[in-house]
């Protein structure tokens, strides 16, 4: 089984400062890697997808950007964080064998003041 | 536009009670539904699923209802237990393995012991 490590848990940042959140999985080859963010008490928004390493695909344009430097590595980050930003950002993994499951990580909750 | 819509937004029904959560959708093309189930302080994990080639779905006490024709489809949580109070996002999807997901904003279920 899968297992998807994301960091940090939590983080309370500055309006204007950058940020960088990571997602690791383990147990899976090759995946589909995808970013969601939920807004408190919102749905869960797809914000990008990646099916290969250096390959990312952007959902929703919130002044973030993600990069997957590595088959098993997700990254999302910004320079100048917005108070729009705060939320909780969860990172998921599909793969051929999953079918259209995704499984999430446990997410990182991020407050912006 | 949302595209995919859930009601109600919260819904508290008494333990032994049959739940019923709604959710329909605009897009014709969407061809996989799954319901994905988030309890507090966890991750989203999909709880069943549902292909238009079919109008119900049963898994234990879950079971969804599908209507193509209207774009509507329920989930009924019989014999609901404490266990099962979480918020139950309705998803939709066009495509197999692209995991790009539309959710609802989810339905807040509480069960009353």
């Amino acid at each position: 089984a899968q297992t998807i490590h994301q960091w940090p848990v939590a983080e309370i940042k500055a309006v204007g400062s950058p940020l960088s959140l990571g997602c690791t999985i383990k147990g899976k080859s090759s995946p589909n890697l995808y970013w969601y963010w939920q807004a408190t008490g919102g749905t869960l928004q797809q914000l990008f997808y990646s099916i290969t390493v250096g390959q990312v695909e952007s959902v929703v344009q919130l002044n973030l950007s993600a990069s997957r430097p590595k088959d098993d590595q997700f990254i999302l980050s910004t320079e100048k964080l917005l108070l729009s930003h705060s939320g909780f950002y969860l990172c998921a993994c599909s793969d051929r064998t999953s079918g259209n499951t995704l499984y999430f990580g446990e997410g990182s909750r991020l407050i912006v003041v | 536009q949302q595209q995919v819509r859930q009601s109600p937004q919260s819904l508290t029904v008494w333990e032994g009670e049959t739940a019923i959560l709604n959710c329909s959708y605009e897009d014709s093309t969407f061809d996989y539904f799954p319901w994905y189930r988030l309890f507090p302080g966890e991750s989203p994990a999909l709880l069943i699923a549902i292909r238009p080639v079919s109008n119900k779905k049963e898994d234990g006490r879950f079971t969804i209802f599908f209507n193509k024709r209207e774009k509507k489809l329920s989930l009924h949580i019989t014999d609901s237990q404490p266990g099962d109070s979480a918020t139950y996002f309705c998803a939709a999807q066009t495509g197999a393995n692209t995991g790009k997901l539309t959710f609802g904003h989810g339905t807040i279920l509480r069960v009353h012991p």
